[in-house]
């Protein structure tokens, strides 16, 4: 079974920009979160979609949001890029909606520079 | 809320040795679930073993088990038999019930020494 898929790998950008990331779950799973990693503040969680819905969301800004599709795909949006919006973003599918017992599989991230 | 420490920024382990990464966490939740995840310099996050708080019996996944002490609220990895390729940073992370985020620790850096 193919694992997570993101797309692009990696992106560069200039401040003011806005930004597209795109995320394939492992087949079957439908949920998909979104964290952000950074050296300064580490593994932050974005939003955590499921049957399209966003279902829990991180203390972030309104330029950060996201949309899961019918097929479970998700893409995120940051508008009006930063330069500390730099950073890899993570996207994690599970089966089910969260709980203790459902393991998120990562995919291999979207390396983001804002210059 | 949820906390996850990981107190050991960096550790230097000799091949073929077992190393333990320490993590404790902090909860108010009486159902949650733990996990480790290794990251290499690639930067996927893989899944490398879980707990459930339920579970009365430790974790194990091939070289990899966790030492959990539930009453110390401590979820130790320990990797037996380290090889040149589990250098990488390891996570520890957590998620309570119900439709929840996972929150993760700091990370330790390991580096595995010829």
């Amino acid at each position: 079974k193919a694992g997570v898929t993101q797309t692009p790998r990696y992106l560069i950008k200039t401040r003011g920009q806005q930004v597209t990331l795109s995320c394939s779950p492992i087949s079957g799973h439908r949920s998909v979160s979104w964290y952000q990693q950074t050296p300064g503040q580490g593994l932050q969680f974005l939003f955590e979609y499921f049957s399209e819905t966003q279902r829990n969301k991180g203390n972030f800004p309104g330029r950060f949001s996201g949309r899961q599709f019918s097929n479970s795909r998700s893409e995120m949006n940051v508008s009006t890029l930063e330069l500390g919006d730099s950073a890899l973003y993570l996207c994690a599918s599970s089966p089910r909606l969260g709980s203790g017992a459902e393991t998120q599989y990562f995919g291999p991230g979207t390396r983001l520079l804002v210059l | 809320a949820q906390k996850i420490t990981q107190t050991q920024p960096g550790m230097f382990v000799q091949e073929k040795e077992a190393v333990t990464l320490d993590c404790t966490y902090d909860t108010s939740d009486q159902s949650y679930g733990l996990f480790w995840y290794k990251q290499p310099s690639s930067g996927e996050m893989i899944f490398l073993i879980y707990q459930g708080s339920y579970d009365e019996q430790n974790a194990t996944e091939g070289r990899y088990s966790l030492n959990f002490q539930k009453a110390r609220k401590s979820a130790n990895l320990v990797i037996s038999a380290s090889q040149l390729g589990d250098s990488a940073m390891y996570f520890c992370a957590m998620r309570g019930r119900g439709n929840e985020k996972l929150t993760f620790g700091t990370g330790t850096r390991l580096t595995i020494i010829p």
